[in-house]
């Protein structure tokens, strides 16, 4: 089956610091998309950035960030000025071939 | 826009009981999907319309759940008999194009007692 590993369960950050969350994938394939999610605690998943694998230049939304690495199959998502409000799940998933799936998630805590 | 509405937010059953959850995506996306998301895991495809047609429920355990998307719109998913293992949030999700992302809804937490 091709996944999607998170290897980092749990992280955690201070107020204002600069965190990076970790995520490999495996595909056959050579186009695909990659995405990272946040769940709050109220349950909805909110997309946060995208990446199109075809693109070498690696996605930022404000403070998120991507280091995309193709041949390694690595996608990590940066938090930079962390804020209390970034405290949730945070999901990498990978699209291809009408097929979505989903990491098993790092639950990011912020410190004050 | 408005989100991707869904119903009811919590529910708890007893096994063997049946239950139903309803989902209204955002209007004009064709594609519909119902996830389900187990405590600690991310979510996994139950199915996927494209309008009103099914494109993928693999992995839909069609024993016991079923899903319809009558007339390209809402859907409902159902679940008879309900055993422990199904309890889990269940999500829905529409899209537009899958490459620019889903949109979800705020989920349904099942808890089978």
């Amino acid at each position: 089956a091709q996944t999607v590993t998170q290897s980092q369960p749990e992280m955690s950050v201070q107020e204002a610091e600069t965190v990076t969350l970790s995520c490999t994938y495996d595909t056959s394939e050579s186009d695909y998309y990659l995405f990272w999610y946040k769940q709050p605690p109220s349950r909805q998943m909110i997309l946060v950035i995208r990446q199109e694998a075809y693109k070498q230049q690696n996605a930022t939304e404000n403070r998120f960030s991507v280091n995309f690495q193709k041949a390694a199959k690595s996608f990590s998502l940066k938090i930079s000025d962390s804020q209390l409000g970034d405290a949730a799940m945070y999901f990498c998933a990978r699209y291809n071939n009408n097929d979505m799936r989903f990491g098993a998630g790092t639950r990011l805590t912020v410190k004050p | 826009e408005a989100g991707v509405a869904q119903s009811p937010r919590y529910k708890i059953i007893e096994k063997r009981q049946s239950v139903a959850f309803w989902c209204n995506p955002i209007s004009g996306h064709a594609t519909l999907y119902w996830y389900q998301q187990i405590l600690g895991q991310g979510p996994k495809l139950l199915i996927q319309f494209q309008n009103n047609g099914v494109v993928d429920d693999s992995q839909l355990p069609k024993d016991r759940f079923s899903a319809e998307r009558l007339k390209g719109v809402d859907s409902t998913l159902k679940i008879q008999p309900a055993k422990l293992e199904d309890s889990a949030v269940y999500l829905c999700a529409s899209s537009l194009s899958q490459r620019v992302g889903y949109t979800f809804g705020s989920g349904t937490r099942l808890t089978v007692v």
